[in-house]
């Protein structure tokens, strides 16, 4: 059972364009949800994450969308850049539980 | 100096050897987390440790055992490695204070291919 689904797969962007990653969820439970961003040959690195009771967080050219209702968030890359080329994952995490659920990610090619 | 060190950070093996890959924290973390990354997969949990001697399963630990014997230290064992152990291997950790959202902070990985 797959507790946070995100799309797309992959997406290519050109310079200057809006980057959207989406993702759903599924558990009421879930009272945090952070996305990460792993350049190749790294680790995952948070990005950034936000609470489920703000519709929206934005760090600079970051957003994250927050529709609690319809258990729903994304992240907006605004101006993307070649540098933002990167697999980005959104996840969730809640309750008692301890578990950070992660989406299967997104590879992000920003072209010059 | 990276906060969360894995050693080795590429490893070749043979199918049938056991091989053991580790990872440190200068963090100072109580939690600690073993997870593998395919393509297309994402992220799976394999082992986690909430302190030291404290070992739980994740959600494909078949194959694999780890040990915490130390706050810093959490190793990750293969004992007979098969190829379909391929993959990339994180370890990461986290604080164990409600405010902290048990974030997790990763590692740079270890690239494992068995043939």
């Amino acid at each position: 059972q797959q507790q946070v689904k995100q799309s797309p797969q992959s997406l290519i962007v050109q310079k200057g364009g809006i980057s959207i990653i989406n993702c759903a969820y599924e558990n009421t439970a879930f009272d945090y949800f952070p996305w990460y961003q792993q350049f190749p040959g790294k680790g995952p690195a948070l990005l950034i994450a936000i609470r489920p009771d703000v519709s929206e967080k934005k760090e600079g050219r970051f957003t994250i969308s927050f529709n609690k209702s319809a258990k729903q968030f994304s992240l907006h890359i605004m101006d993307s850049q070649p540098g933002d080329s990167a697999t980005y994952f959104c996840a969730a995490i809640g309750g008692s539980n301890y578990k950070l659920t992660f989406g299967k990610g997104t590879l992000l090619t920003v072209n010059p | 100096d990276a906060d969360v060190t894995q050693t080795p950070r590429n490893r070749i093996t043979k199918t049938g050897k056991r091989i053991m890959l580790e990872c440190s924290q200068t963090k100072g973390h109580d939690r600690m987390y073993w997870y593998r990354q395919d393509p297309g997969l994402g992220l799976r949990l394999i082992y986690y440790s909430f302190d030291v001697k404290d070992i739980n399963k994740g959600e494909i630990s078949d194959g694999y055992s780890v040990s915490r014997q130390a706050q810093a230290k959490f190793s990750l064992s293969l004992e007979s490695a098969i190829p379909n152990q391929t993959a990339l291997y994180f370890c990461a950790t986290s604080d164990n204070r409600a405010s902290s959202k048990n974030i997790q902070y990763f590692g740079a990985g270890t690239r494992l291919s068995v043939l």
